[in-house]
């Protein structure tokens, strides 16, 4: 079965640092581009960044931009998120998410078919 | 950016009744080469994360009833559930995924009447 095991969250001061953690198991790791969507509780989905399968191609939500960086390890089927200058609006449940994926000489963007369990940043003084 | 803007921001129904909820995009999200629409449609339980129920905009992902259905082309889309359960008892999300950054709705919270 496919699984995303988020890790790493936890309580930080404002300015702090933190890496966050995803453990992948139950497919192919290294064929799947992946994603860091977080949420406030109680709120709304907001995307944070994404790493295609060889980590080659970066993108971040201009909200964290220049302050957290996303990474892959392939051979550890893990995907990661250092996250930086910590403010009080990053406070939120991460989640990661896989997308896009090729195999097979085909492509398949079907979205965010699966979901991690969620880890709690909590920034606070 | 691509922003999308669901309606209403809840709704309830009674048992075994319809639910609609529409999502517009400020941009087309159909890809010209496919002809597909890259509009998802989540479901959010409470102390759970985002379920994906339906992508391309029209197709269910596995294991999802049949009761669920998404429609929609270019910048206008609705999910329906034909026959409201008690299990469907959620915050359901837009998303299109065309375009970096892939940006959700606000989400529309269903409860039952």
């Amino acid at each position: 079965d496919v699984q995303l095991v988020e890790s790493g969250g936890g309580l930080v001061q404002p300015g702090g640092s933190l890496r966050l953690s995803c453990a992948a198991s139950g497919f192919t790791f290294s064929n799947y581009w992946m994603h860091w969507v977080r949420q406030v509780p109680g709120k709304g989905l907001v995307w944070v960044s994404r790493i295609n399968s060889d980590g080659s191609s970066i993108s971040y939500a201009d909200s964290v931009k220049g302050r957290f960086t996303i990474s892959r390890d392939n051979a550890r089927n893990t995907l990661y998120l250092q996250m930086n200058s910590l403010r009080a609006e990053d406070t939120a449940v991460y989640y990661c998410a896989r997308g896009f994926h090729c195999s097979g000489g085909s492509c398949y963007d079907t979205s965010f078919d699966y979901w991690g369990q969620g880890t709690l940043v909590t920034v606070s003084s | 950016d691509i922003v999308m803007t669901q309606s209403p921001d809840s709704l309830a129904v009674s048992l075994g009744e319809r639910a609609t909820i529409n999502c517009k995009s400020s941009q087309s999200v159909l890809y010209s080469s496919n002809n597909k629409n890259y509009l998802a449609w989540y479901q959010q339980k409470p102390g759970h994360p985002p379920k994906l129920i339906i992508y391309w905009a029209s197709t269910r992902e596995s294991g999802v009833p049949d009761r669920f259905s998404g429609s929609g082309s270019g910048t206008d889309f609705t999910l329906t559930i034909s026959s409201l359960q008690a299990e469907d008892v959620a915050v359901y999300y837009c998303q299109q995924y065309y375009s970096t950054p892939p940006l959700f709705g606000q989400g529309t919270k269903v409860e039952i009447k």
